[in-house]
């Protein structure tokens, strides 16, 4: 299986704050990565997919990028609204594996 | 308009079979490129894969799970059912079904999840 490790667990951030979120796959898996934002009791929201193309209706301040194993998740300017679980996700291989998530709380 | 929801019981004793179906709505799941999965979500915890049905039955499955999962799917009915065998108390969790878009290499649309819970 391909593990997937997020970085940082949690981080407390102001809106307006730039907010950066790490996703490290313990192999490549070239640009096969997918971002989800969660809400307490809520269903995930896909934000990203192929590391960098934004889902439809995604606020364009959440950006994707790199490719092989190291992945970023960017949050130009956080809003009120943004304060939420975080998930990578691999789609190179089965099983679909998921990091284990990052928190992003006020500050 | 895609949607999907989840259904089930809430709670089921150790040892039983956890059998949960998905309706889904705005496509077809005989439609090439299509696939519908389930993850769960312990309370508190991350998400985990379980399993995923493709538009021709291609089905794939947690190695971790694998022996006790079963997926499959009525296309008339629009519906996948999961079935977890064996359950624990471990196994207590929001289940959910998604939409697996772009070959079902990541998930575009999401059921609300029904929590089980197991306990005797």
């Amino acid at each position: 299986d391909i593990q997937m490790t997020q970085s940082p667990s949690s981080v407390s951030a102001s809106v307006g704050d730039r907010v950066t979120i790490t996703c490290r796959a313990s192999q490549g898996i070239s640009s096969w990565l997918a971002w989800y934002q969660q809400k307490p009791g809520k269903a995930p929201k896909l934000l990203i997919y192929a590391a960098s193309s934004l889902q439809s209706g995604v606020p364009s301040r959440f950006s994707g990028s790199g490719s092989g194993t190291d992945f970023t998740l960017t949050i130009s300017s956080l809003q009120p609204e943004d304060f939420a679980t975080y998930y990578c996700q691999q789609a190179k291989s089965f099983p679909r594996t998921f990091g284990q998530g990052t928190k992003v709380e006020i500050k | 308009q895609i949607t999907l929801k989840e259904s089930g019981p809430t709670l089921v004793k150790p040892t039983q079979t956890l059998t949960l179906t998905c309706t889904f709505s705005g496509f077809s799941l005989s439609t090439s490129g299509v696939g519908v999965g389930w993850i769960r979500q312990p309370p508190g915890k991350a998400l985990e894969w379980l399993a995923l049905i493709y538009w021709d039955d291609d089905k794939r499955y947690s190695p971790s799970l694998k022996n006790r999962l079963t997926i499959t799917k009525d296309t008339s009915k629009n519906q996948v059912v999961l079935t977890l065998t064996n359950m624990d108390p471990v196994d207590t969790a929001t289940y959910y079904c998604a939409h697996g878009g772009g070959y079902a290499a990541h998930f575009d649309y999401w059921g609300q999840g029904t929590l089980v819970t197991v306990s005797s």
